[in-house]
């Protein structure tokens, strides 16, 4: 059961414009939700995170959405770089829980083009 | 990356020959976690440990698979009997105190069982 779900294997985008990778989950249990960038042949590195009881969180370029009713949440990248040429993995948890255990989502692969 | 190195980077091995892969993470950390991550295929939970409770296994796709956190620090994956489909990349995690919600990955070990 894929509780994590990111439907998007690749995603083609020009450089300066927008990203948009989105992730669904089946669990509404989950309360805290991360994303990550892995390059080739390095491990995942965190990117943003937001927590339930909000509906958005920036950083920099990078913005995360929250849809709790649609169990959704999507990671918004402007403007686009080269250098977001990456996998992004989204990931969820339910820290109530107190076990902080992290279900990751199949990966989208972004390729920004120059 | 990020304090956390793994060791071998790469393995071949031979089908039905068991591997070790080590995980040396920096100190102070709060939890450790072993993923992996197949062709194709997103991070897949293994196990975690947390202090001094008991390690969750729950990932753990078989008993050829074990795991075990010496003096709260290093990590050995063993996986005994090795099949073709237990080639992955194998990460490990740190979750360091303070920092909760945020994984911080090694490099990764790419196991490929011939």
């Amino acid at each position: 059961d894929q509780q994590v779900k990111q439907n998007s294997p690749s995603l083609s985008v020009q450089e300066g414009r927008i990203s948009i990778l989105n992730c669904d989950y089946t669990n509404s249990m989950f309360d805290y939700f991360l994303w990550y960038k892995k390059y080739p042949a390095e491990g995942p590195t965190f990117l943003i995170s937001i927590s339930s009881i909000k509906d958005k969180n920036e950083d920099g370029r990078f913005t995360v959405f929250l849809n709790k009713s649609a169990k959704h949440l999507s990671l918004h990248i402007v403007p686009s770089q080269p250098g977001d040429s990456a996998v992004y993995f989204c990931a969820a948890t339910r820290l109530a829980s107190g076990t902080y255990k992290y279900i990751f989502g199949t990966g989208t692969r972004l390729k920004v083009l120059a | 990356g990020a304090g956390v190195s793994q060791s071998p980077s790469n393995k071949v091995t031979e089908k039905g020959k068991d591997v070790e892969l080590r995980c040396d993470p920096i100190s102070g950390h709060t939890a450790l976690y072993w993923y992996r991550q197949s062709l194709g295929q997103g991070l897949e939970f293994l196990i975690y440990f947390q202090g001094n409770s008991a390690p969750d296994k729950s990932g753990l796709p078989s008993d050829r698979f074990s795991a075990e956190r010496t003096g709260g620090s290093v990590s050995t994956l063993t996986i005994q009997r090795t099949q073709q489909e237990d080639s992955a990349v194998y990460l490990c995690a740190i979750e360091r105190g303070g920092l909760v919600g945020y994984l911080f990955f090694g490099p990764g070990t790419r196991l490929t069982v011939l």
